[in-house]
C-alpha cells in the first residue's frame, strides 16, 4: 500500500521562506496526481490553501505556492508570518481517490 | 456562498449504524464531486470517499463494504450512511466539494462521531 509522506515538522523565522514536501513511499508524484495542500489550527475545519499542483484557492495570499520539486510535490511559503503556524496537509489522488500525509506541523519562530 | 453544514454525528455504540448529511448551499451538489474527510481525535486527515457527479463512488479501504456515500438531489444534500461501526471510527467527519481535478473546497465545519459503549 502506498504510503503519501510528508515532514512531521519544520520551523521557520518570521519572515522567511519555507518548502514543505509531499512524497510517496514508492514512485514520484506528478501533476498526475493532482496534489493539493490544506491548512488547519486545532479545533478548526481545514482550509484549502492549494489545489491542482499550483492553483490557490479563493482569498489565498501569493505568498503560498504549490510546484512539484523533483519527485515531490511542495507548497512554499515566502514571508512566513506568526499566523502561518499550523499543521499542513497534503492528498494525492489515486485511482479514484484520495490519500492524506500524515501533515506537517510548522512552527514560526 | 458556497456552504456545507454537517449533522448526524453523535455516540453509537460498537456494530451501530449512524446516518450523516451535509447540506449545500451556494452551489449544485449533483453537479460537483463531493468528498467525506475524516479526522480522529488527536490524528491527521483520513479521505474517507468520494462520489462524482455521474454517480461513480469509492472508499478507503478502511471504511469498503461498511460506509455508503450517496446524494439527493432534491435535497442538495451529501449522505454518509456508516453500519458496522467500530471505535476506530469515531472521529469528526467533514464534507467537503471537490473543486478542480481532485481538491477539497470548501470544507463543513464537522460532526462528531463517537463510537463506544
Amino acid at each position: 500500500q502506498t504510503v503519501v509522506t510528508q515532514e512531521p515538522s519544520f520551523s521557520v523565522s518570521p519572515g522567511g521562506t519555507v518548502t514543505l514536501t509531499c512524497g510517496l513511499s514508492s514512485g514520484s508524484v506528478s501533476t498526475s496526481y493532482y496534489p493539493s495542500w490544506y491548512q488547519q489550527t486545532p479545533g478548526q475545519a481545514p482550509r484549502t490553501l492549494i489545489y491542482s499542483t499550483n492553483t490557490r484557492s479563493s482569498g489565498v495570499p501569493d505568498r503560498f505556492s504549490g510546484s512539484i520539486l523533483g519527485n515531490r510535490a511542495a507548497l512554499t511559503i515566502t514571508g512566513a508570518q506568526a499566523d502561518d503556524e499550523s499543521t499542513y496537509y497534503c492528498v494525492l489522488y489515486m485511482g479514484g481517490g484520495g490519500v492524506f500525509g500524515g501533515g506537517t506541523k510548522l512552527t514560526v519562530l | 456562498e458556497v456552504q456545507l453544514v454537517e449533522s448526524g454525528g453523535g455516540l453509537i455504540q460498537p456494530g451501530g449504524s449512524l446516518r450523516l448529511s451535509c447540506a449545500a448551499s451556494g452551489f449544485t451538489v449533483s453537479s460537483s464531486y463531493m468528498s467525506w474527510v475524516r479526522q480522529a481525535p488527536g490524528k491527521g486527515l483520513e479521505w474517507v470517499s468520494v462520489i462524482y457527479s455521474g454517480g461513480s463512488t469509492y472508499y478507503a479501504d478502511s471504511v469498503k463494504g461498511r460506509f455508503t456515500i450517496s446524494r439527493d438531489n432534491s435535497k442538495n444534500t451529501l449522505y454518509l450512511q456508516m453500519n458496522s461501526l467500530r471505535a476506530e471510527d469515531t472521529a469528526v467527519y467533514y464534507c467537503a466539494r471537490g473543486v478542480g481535478a481532485f481538491g477539497l473546497d470548501p470544507w463543513g465545519q464537522g460532526t462528531l462521531v463517537t463510537v463506544s459503549s
